[in-house]
């Protein structure tokens, strides 16, 4: 089946510890994207990916990294510079790409809970 | 200020009740428009999007959902909710001048009574 997954399900971050999130997709999407959901807040859009090795900033870049070095993986790694991090984090996926049209639909993966302990 | 706005937090409506959940955006253009629902835990699913054309878009699940350009409003509505329609619902847009990005009003809870 097809379709986008991430890992892990539940997180747990201590004091000045980096984490990463996985996310992958293997739908043959060119687009991906991280978006964080805060409980009142719906999403917001940390990073996405048009293409490979190539990815721009979001609305609330700062705290966050990512790499896109293959299509099929896009993750997210959590920096301590990030001071706030508790919150669910989804991947999404849409073709994107020359193959796509502007708003194809997005693709959601299950979601990572991040907790600080 | 560009926006999307979903004026009800939360509502709660009794099995087989008819049911409207409302989107209304600020953006200077008619953007493209999608209604997303999340169960608990979860990521999101898309139940149906508009782009042009017929004004009244069907989706899954028994929703459809009525642009009206002069209310800037894209409310999402269906007939008789089930107990399993309880969920978070995302209205989102897309400009047409940057279709990198989807943004998403806050959502609304939809709590469904017995």
């Amino acid at each position: 089946d097809g379709g986008i997954t991430q890992s892990p399900k539940y997180l747990f971050r201590k004091e000045g510890q980096n984490v990463t999130l996985s996310c992958e997709q293997n739908l043959n999407h060119d687009a991906m994207y991280w978006y964080r959901q805060d409980p009142g807040q719906g999403l917001r859009l940390i990073y996405y990916s048009q293409i490979v090795n190539d990815f721009q900033k979001g609305d609330i870049a700062e705290g966050y990294s990512v790499s896109r070095e293959k299509k099929e993986s896009f993750p997210l790694t959590v920096t301590s510079a990030q001071k706030n991090p508790t919150a669910f984090y989804l991947c999404a996926s849409s073709i994107g790409g020359a193959g796509g049209r502007p708003q194809e639909t997005q693709y959601f993966g299950p979601g990572t809970r991040l907790l600080v302990l | 200020a560009q926006s999307v706005t979903q004026p009800d937090i939360h509502i709660t409506v009794s099995e087989g009740a008819s049911l409207e959940l409302r989107c209304n955006y600020s953006y200077g253009a008619t953007p493209y428009l999608f209604w997303y629902v999340q169960s608990p835990g979860q990521g999101l699913q898309l139940l149906l999007k508009y782009f042009s054309g017929d004004t009244l878009v069907q989706g899954i699940k028994g929703f459809e959902a009525e642009f009206k350009r002069s209310q800037s409003s894209f409310n999402l509505r269906k007939p008789s909710v089930h107990w399993s329609d309880a969920a978070e619902y995302f209205c989102a847009v897309a400009l047409k001048t940057s279709y990198d990005k989807v943004i998403f009003g806050p959502g609304t809870s939809l709590s469904v009574i017995p």
